[in-house]
């Protein structure tokens, strides 16, 4: 089985604080993405990466930045976390070319 | 107006009945997924459709292109298939890049 693993499920953390979310697959997929979901707006694409050290930004990058050094791994980070970034947020991977992600369990950050 | 649409917002069914949750889209896509996030966040994929018809155990999702809609029928419904339904559309390109819906909230009933 694929597995797509966040590293954490809940995260509570104070505004201004440094927030990393972690996420690592099993499956040598080229193809990882970052995604946040808030009720009535549904799934926006933050980051992805297409591969090693190569990123692009998504629909809302504004507040986030991320890091792709191997290819299991990507991490979505908070520079300066803000109450309006306490949200669900979900990591997914694919291969190149691939229709068909596979998603993480989500981490539900909130930023107080 | 999203490029994704879903119908309805919410849905609260009784056990047994059948279900259809719909979703139209307005940009030209490669494929379409329907995915199911139960409470507590995860999602998992149901359907990839590019064309067609495909069934699933009591799921049948079905896709029309020239009229960039989609639907997904649940027979039987049962209480477990309480979850939130998701339609997504791939845009094209190499990065898979995936326009979501908003998300249909079911509740079944026993």
């Amino acid at each position: 089985d694929v597995k797509v693993t966040q590293s954490s499920r809940y995260l509570v953390k104070r505004t201004g604080e440094k927030v990393f979310l972690e996420c690592v697959q099993d499956m040598d997929h080229e193809n990882m993405f970052w995604y946040r979901q808030d009720p009535g707006l549904g799934l926006r694409l933050i980051y992805f990466s297409y591969d090693v050290k190569m990123k692009e930004k998504g629909d809302i990058p504004e507040g986030y930045s991320v890091s792709r050094e191997k290819k299991e791994r990507f991490s979505l980070i908070l520079e300066s976390a803000s109450t309006n970034q306490t949200s669900m947020y979900l990591c997914a991977s694919s291969f190149r070319g691939l229709l068909e992600a596979f998603f993480g369990q989500g981490t539900r950050l909130t930023v107080v | 107006k999203n490029e994704v649409e879903q119908s309805p917002q919410n849905l609260t069914a009784q056990e047994g009945e059948f279900i259809t949750i719909n979703c139209s889209y307005s940009v030209g896509i490669s494929a379409l997924h329907w995915l199911q996030q139960h409470p507590g966040g995860g999602i998992v994929s149901l359907f990839m459709l590019s064309s067609g018809k495909k069934k699933h155990g009591r799921l049948i999702a079905t896709i029309n292109i020239q009229e960039k809609h989609s639907s997904l029928h649940i027979t039987a419904s049962h209480p477990r298939d309480s979850a939130v339904y998701i339609c997504a559309v791939r845009s094209g390109g190499a990065t898979n890049k995936l326009i979501f819906g908003t998300g249909t909230l079911l509740a079944v009933q026993p």
